[in-house]
Parts: structure tokens; sequence; C-alpha cells
């Protein structure tokens, strides 16, 4: 079952420009993860925030997470074309569970040059 | 270091086959997950091996099982295939405790 949902579904933005996606969760959890894919190859993992952070930062990366919202977003500054990608959220829920790293739909971001 | 390697990479099989998709982890990582991924359903979680021993299973039929051989090393097997089955597979692996997995390029299913 899918737990976390990006908003937007589709974001395109000019080179050069701020993107932020967000995502929502249902349920407690342990950490959250924002993973990069490209053309529907495998994925790479950007950053993690463990439940007990707020905001964390990994070169043009900015990813905040507010438990109480269940919600977390993923700030990209400064685009270039190359991260034209889809971005996911993935949530380690909270008392393990069988459902291992529970992933959102994902947000497509385009680049335009 | 060398990254987690799916193979194969593109897979072609009839309705009523079995496969087997094979994934060496990082070395040193114990931990191997397994996801598929479909554009209606998305990533979908469906185990995840830790010292050869199957630690979580999310929701699939019987069909599908895996393993971990004590090089860490990993297969998934699907048998009586489906249409349905046809996907993207994909392997993990994870030092364990919070610090993320690393993905595979996966292994591409067709049925037809």
């Amino acid at each position: 079952s899918q737990q976390g949902e990006e908003d937007p579904q589709a974001l395109s933005i000019q080179e050069g420009e701020n993107a932020t996606m967000n995502c929502s969760y249902k349920t407690s959890i342990n950490n959250l993860q924002w993973y990069r894919q490209n053309s529907g190859r495998g994925l790479v993992h950007l950053i993690l925030i463990r439940s007990n952070e707020r905001e964390k930062h990994s070169g043009r990366l900015r990813v905040t997470l507010d438990t109480s919202k269940k919600s977390s977003s993923l700030l990209i500054t400064a685009s270039r074309a190359a991260d034209t990608a889809s971005y996911f959220c993935a949530t380690d829920a909270a008392g393990g569970g069988a459902d291992g790293l529970t992933f959102g739909k994902g947000t497509h971001l385009i680049i335009q040059p | 270091k060398a990254g987690v390697t799916q193979t194969p990479r593109y897979l072609i099989k009839t309705r009523g086959q079995q496969v087997t998709l094979s994934c060496s982890p990082i070395s040193g990582h114990r931990s191997v997950s397994w996801y598929q991924q479909t554009p209606g359903q998305g990533l979908q979680f469906l185990f995840e091996y830790f010292s050869e021993t199957q630690r979580n299973k999310g929701n699939f039929p019987g069909r599908f099982s895996g393993r971990q051989f004590s090089n860490s090393r990993s297969e998934m097997n699907v048998s009586t295939l489906e249409l349905g089955d046809s996907a993207l597979y994909l392997c993990a692996s994870s030092l364990g405790g919070t610090s993320g997995y690393t993905f595979g390029s996966g292994t591409r299913l067709t049925v037809v």
C-alpha cells in the first residue's frame, strides 16, 4: 500500500529556479528518505531525515520534516538540467512491521534548459 | 566500491513459466530488500533478508519467493508467471539502521 503521497505529481521549471516537492504520510515513522530515479532505472538515495530531526541539508538539497502534520518537503535549489528525474519519498515505519520502505507515487520533475 | 548488481537487466518470459532474478549487494551489506515497480501500483515492497533470514515480507502471493546466501547475495523467484508480473524489479542493500538503501539498476521483466 502507498503511504507517502507526493505533491505535485509533475513539475516543470526553468533551469536555475528552485524546485519544491512535498510528501505526506499516514503512520508514525522512524525516518523518511528521498530518492531520485532517472528514466525507469534504479533509485538513488538522496537524503534521510530521522523522526526527531526537523531539517537537513545536503549540497543543493534541503529536506524538512513535520511529524505533527506527517509531511516532508524536498527543496532543490539552483536547479540544473541533470536534475530532471522522478523523486520519491519513502517512509520507514516505526515499530517495525512487514512493509519495508513505503514509497509514494513520486513527483516527475522536468528542468527546462 | 562496486554498487548493487542485478542480473539479468532484461528478461522476457511466457505466462506460466518461472523466473529467477539475482542481486549482489554492496560488499559488507547484510540486508537485501526487493521491490516491484509498475506504472499502476508504483513501488511496492516484496521482502527483506538479513543474514540469510527473511525478516519482512510484503503483501504478495506465495508465487513470489526469495532467499539469501551466506555471502549476502540474494535471489528472488516468481513461479507461474502472470501478465501482471511484468515490472521493474529492484534490489536494494543496506548496512541497516538509518543508513539508507543503495539500489541496483533493476531487472525489467516482461511476461507475454
